[in-house]
């Protein structure tokens, strides 16, 4: 089954506790990305990347980094959490067109992580 | 950063009645896509718009994308209960790889 997975689906966390949520796609998707989700702000993207040793930042990247060392993860790490960065997470791929482009193709999104600092 | 605004933020209505949903910006769109959502769960394509004018429908679903590009509406006819969600526009957020996505609007469908 083609699908987006992600881990944890649920993480209590204190101030300052380095963490790692993953994500792993079986498409073969070249395109993969992060996105938060808050009430009253849909979702804004954090990190993305277009293939495996290429990311860039979204619209909301502080506090957070990733890599894409395969082209089938792409983990999301968050340093040292803060209370702010309590969120609903999820990660998506998505196919690149003629190797150019992501925009207009399907994003296929996991089922999210919600994660809580206090 | 382009933004999208949606509107109504949240929706409550009947079953049978129609709505509804517009996703508006300031800027131009190359295209627009429309997600639905359930809760507990990812975002799922419904469609994507590119051209000026242009209109789609999915079922009971009626998608449209403005002249100008600048705006795209989401009408539902005899809404039911599993159209219950929250329903996401998005677009090029302005780096040609980048995403933005619309505040959302929630809707009810009350049986």
């Amino acid at each position: 089954e083609a699908q987006v997975t992600q881990n944890p689906r649920y993480l209590i966390t204190v101030t300052g506790k380095k963490l790692t949520v993953t994500c792993s796609q079986n498409m073969n998707h070249e395109y993969m990305s992060w996105y938060r989700q808050d009430p009253g702000l849909g979702l804004r993207q954090i990190y993305y990347s277009m293939n495996v040793e290429v990311t860039d930042k979204g619209d909301v990247p502080e506090g957070y980094k990733v890599s894409r060392k395969e082209k089938r993860n792409f983990p999301l790490i968050l340093e040292s959490p803060s209370p702010n960065q309590t969120s609903l997470y999820f990660c998506a791929s998505s196919p690149m067109t003629s190797g150019t482009s992501s925009w207009g193709n399907e994003q296929y999104f996991g089922p999210g992580t919600r994660l809580t600092v206090t | 950063t382009q933004l999208l605004e949606q509107s109504p933020q949240f929706l409550s209505i009947q079953e049978g009645e129609n709505l509804t949903v517009y996703c508006n910006s300031s800027s131009v769109f190359s295209s627009l896509q429309w997600y639905r959502q359930e809760p507990g769960e990812g975002p799922v394509l419904l469609v994507t718009v590119v051209t000026g004018g242009e209109v789609k429908k999915l079922k009971r679903l009626t998608f449209q994308f403005g002249d100008a590009r600048k705006d795209s509406s989401l009408h539902i006819t005899a809404a039911q209960p599993g159209d219950t969600g929250l329903y996401l526009c998005a677009g090029p957020g302005g780096g040609y790889q980048k995403v933005t996505f619309g505040t959302g609007t929630k809707l009810q469908v009350i049986p």
